[in-house]
């Protein structure tokens, strides 16, 4: 069992749809939370940071982490067709150097 | 300013041939990492470098993956005999330090093709 799971997708919603992207980890050690996004053949960009529990909102994207049930959750409101990417999320622990553990992403396509 | 770049941005070779992928990482970035993507995967950790020394070296599937970083700048991560099970995208970033929740820049990446 991978220690960050989530649903490939693909996932496919009509522009101005709101989208729910989530991941599960399993090693209650992880306490900084990060959302990548992925255009195809280019290098993951850092969405959205949350450190332990809580909710971050940052223009059309909140991030929220429930530790006590090990979830986390991207929302994207008011999708856009330039949202079409692959979410990754990625879960780090402090003292870890920073090292990071990526989610298998999700595929996301909003269509006009 | 320029952002992580990786050359080169393609590599095909041939089964138990030695390789070169090198990371030029953000100007006075201290810390640097290296992570393998494959097909329909996220990027999976194999090392990365505070300065010139190699931190932490665990994601290193076998002995035949080796990284330098001699200046404290750019790397390179050296793969010998490869493998058809190497071909993937490897992606180098970089963050200003090591530090918790530091944000690590991406690299385009390298795509290794082992025929």
């Amino acid at each position: 069992q991978k220690e960050v799971e989530q649903d490939p997708g693909p996932l496919s919603v009509p522009e101005g749809a709101i989208v729910s992207l989530n991941c599960t980890y399993s090693n209650s050690a992880f306490q900084y939370f990060m959302w990548y996004r992925q255009y195809s053949r280019k290098g993951p960009e850092l969405l959205m940071y949350t450190y332990s529990s809580g909710n971050k909102e940052d223009g059309r994207f909140t991030a929220q982490v429930d530790k006590s049930s090990k979830y986390i959750s991207l929302f994207i409101r008011d999708s856009q067709p330039s949202d079409s990417a692959t979410y990754l999320c990625a879960c780090g622990l402090t003292g870890g150097g920073n090292k990071l553990t990526f989610g298998t992403g999700t595929q996301l396509k909003v269509e006009l | 300013g320029a952002g992580v770049s990786q050359t080169p941005s393609n590599k095909v070779t041939e089964k138990g041939k030695y390789v070169e992928l090198r990371c030029d990482p953000i100007s006075g970035h201290t810390a640097l990492y290296w992570y393998r993507q494959s097909l329909g995967q996220g990027p999976e950790f194999l090392i990365y470098f505070q300065g010139t020394g190699a931190a932490d070296d665990s994601g290193l599937p076998n002995d035949r993956f080796f990284a330098v970083r001699p200046e404290g700048s750019v790397s390179t991560l050296k793969i010998q005999r490869t493998e058809r099970g190497d071909s993937a995208v490897y992606l180098c970033a970089s963050s200003l330090t090591s530090g918790v929740g530091e944000t690590q820049y991406f690299g385009p990446g390298t795509r290794l093709l082992v025929l």
